[in-house]
């Protein structure tokens, strides 16, 4: 069975670097089955994507974040990353580390989710 | 504010049926079959109901079900049971490689 662990510093301050962690177990993240993404959810608000890479290296990232943020994958560890810079306090969130199923057009929806870690950027 | 809306809140008394409506625009909901819905109960992670605008995942009840029309989705779910109460949300392919979710409908069993 699929699972996802995030990991990473729960506090930060303004202006730092965010970088998260997903470890995967029930799958290998160097094969075709899945992709892999980012996804967050900022206190009383809806869900936001964030990135997504396949075991290719193919990456994409959403528009409004894609200037700060970096997705990547360690396939020796079977864990995938995320590296999101200069920090703001619109940047608190729980952030859920997803895989993402392939259908045919490629990417599809978001069938396994990791328990979410709350992230806070405070002075 | 979010791409995709969805109403806020909705009720149903168990036993009933309600319909969670996802309006989005011809850039999304409406030029791919690529809808997805999720139930969300606080402090747990996500999970995926409906994929592919009407299609449920392996162990997804039949009690839940998605269908569209032009650029709207709806999620419809049968039988309420308490279990049901959660937040869902509602998510589209947006071209470009992007996705995009609506603001979320927090669903309440009477």
């Amino acid at each position: 069975q699929l699972q996802l662990q995030e990991s990473g510093p729960g506090l930060l301050k303004p202006s730092e670097t965010l970088s998260l962690t997903c470890t995967v177990s029930g799958d290998s993240i160097g094969t075709s089955g899945h992709w892999w993404g980012w996804i967050r959810q900022p206190p009383g608000k809806g869900l936001e994507w964030i990135a997504s890479i396949f075991y290719t290296g193919s990456m994409y990232y959403s528009p409004s974040l894609k200037s700060r943020v970096i997705i990547s994958a360690d396939r020796s560890r079977n864990q995938f990353s995320l590296r999101l810079n200069s920090v703001t306090v619109a940047d608190t969130a729980v952030y859920y580390c997803v895989s993402q199923r392939v259908g045919p057009r490629g990417a599809d929806a978001f069938d396994t989710w990791g328990q979410g870690t709350m992230v806070t950027v405070s002075s | 504010q979010s791409a995709l809306t969805q109403p806020a809140s909705v009720s149903g008394s168990l036993g009933q049926s309600i319909t969670i409506s996802c309006t989005g625009t011809s850039s999304n909901v409406g030029s791919y079959n690529l809808v997805s819905w999720y139930q969300h109960h606080r402090g747990k992670a996500p999970k995926l109901m409906i994929y592919e605008d009407n299609k449920r995942p392996s162990g997804i009840s039949n009690r839940f079900s998605g269908s569209k029309s032009g650029n709207t989705a709806s999620l419809t779910i049968s039988g309420l049971q308490g279990e049901d109460e959660a937040d869902y949300y509602c998510c589209s392919y947006a071209g470009s490689l992007t996705w995009v979710f609506g603001g979320g409908t927090k669903l309440t069993v009477l």
